[in-house]
């Protein structure tokens, strides 16, 4: 059961540059979130999706680009990155929307530091 | 705008005890409220989901009870044990935008 991946698990990355966070889950589930996650903070809502072809802004997009062409996947593009982006990001997906009582599943994380 | 507190941040007891986590947040239209274990470079891991219309949910040592009035939940773990060790999250899911709103963590230690 791989449930939901990330990839990859640790990423060092320069001022200025980009990278794609992957995220793909296999539970054939509609929606797709993107959390980031300080130290001694919650996860804050990044960016959502609730199908192919359709996503949202979360509560902390700037900075942040995501797509969603098939139901298993939902990568998250840093453009230009800077040191406020250094995070641990999660991606977790649910049969339906997540607020409403549906249970989440978490994928395990990918720790980013900008330098 | 809802708000999430989780109180204490962090939280040591001796192996054996009984405890309380607590979680409470600002706004009452909630659809739900869950409870989330993190354990260390790993992700979250659903522990119980409390509907709105329900007041409490038990799974093995852990009941979770919610009260909507008071804008307040609590996580009881009966008899703890060393492997209850981690960051426990709290969450509740906003009937407005039906998104989940994160508390900060508790971080628990069991000591043996």
């Amino acid at each position: 059961n791989a449930g939901v991946t990330q990839t990859p698990k640790f990423r060092i990355l320069k001022i200025g540059q980009s990278m794609t966070l992957q995220c793909t889950q296999d539970m054939n589930h509609n929606y797709m979130y993107w959390y980031r996650q300080d130290p001694g903070m919650g996860l804050k809502l990044i960016y959502y999706s609730v199908g192919a072809g359709i996503t949202d802004k979360g509560e902390v997009p700037n900075g942040y680009n995501v797509s969603r062409s098939t139901t298993e996947d939902f990568p998250l593009r840093l453009e230009l990155a800077a040191p406020s982006q250094t995070s641990v990001y999660f991606c977790a997906s649910s049969y339906s929307f997540v607020g409403v009582g549906t249970e989440a599943f978490f994928g395990q994380g990918t720790r980013l530091t900008v330098v | 705008k809802q708000e999430v507190t989780q109180i204490p941040a962090a939280l040591s007891v001796p192996e054996g005890e009984n405890l309380v986590l607590n979680c409470s947040f600002t706004d009452s239209a909630i659809y739900n409220l869950q409870w989330f274990r993190q354990d260390p470079g790993k992700g979250l891991t659903s522990l119980l989901l409390i509907q709105s219309s329900q007041r409490e949910q038990t799974s093995g040592r852990l009941n979770a009870s919610l009260d909507k009035s008071s804008g307040r939940s609590t996580l009881y773990i009966a008899a703890s044990q060393p492997g209850d060790s981690a960051t426990y999250l709290c969450a509740a899911g906003s009937s407005n935008t039906g998104k989940l709103i994160f508390g900060q963590g508790t971080t628990l230690q069991v000591k043996p």
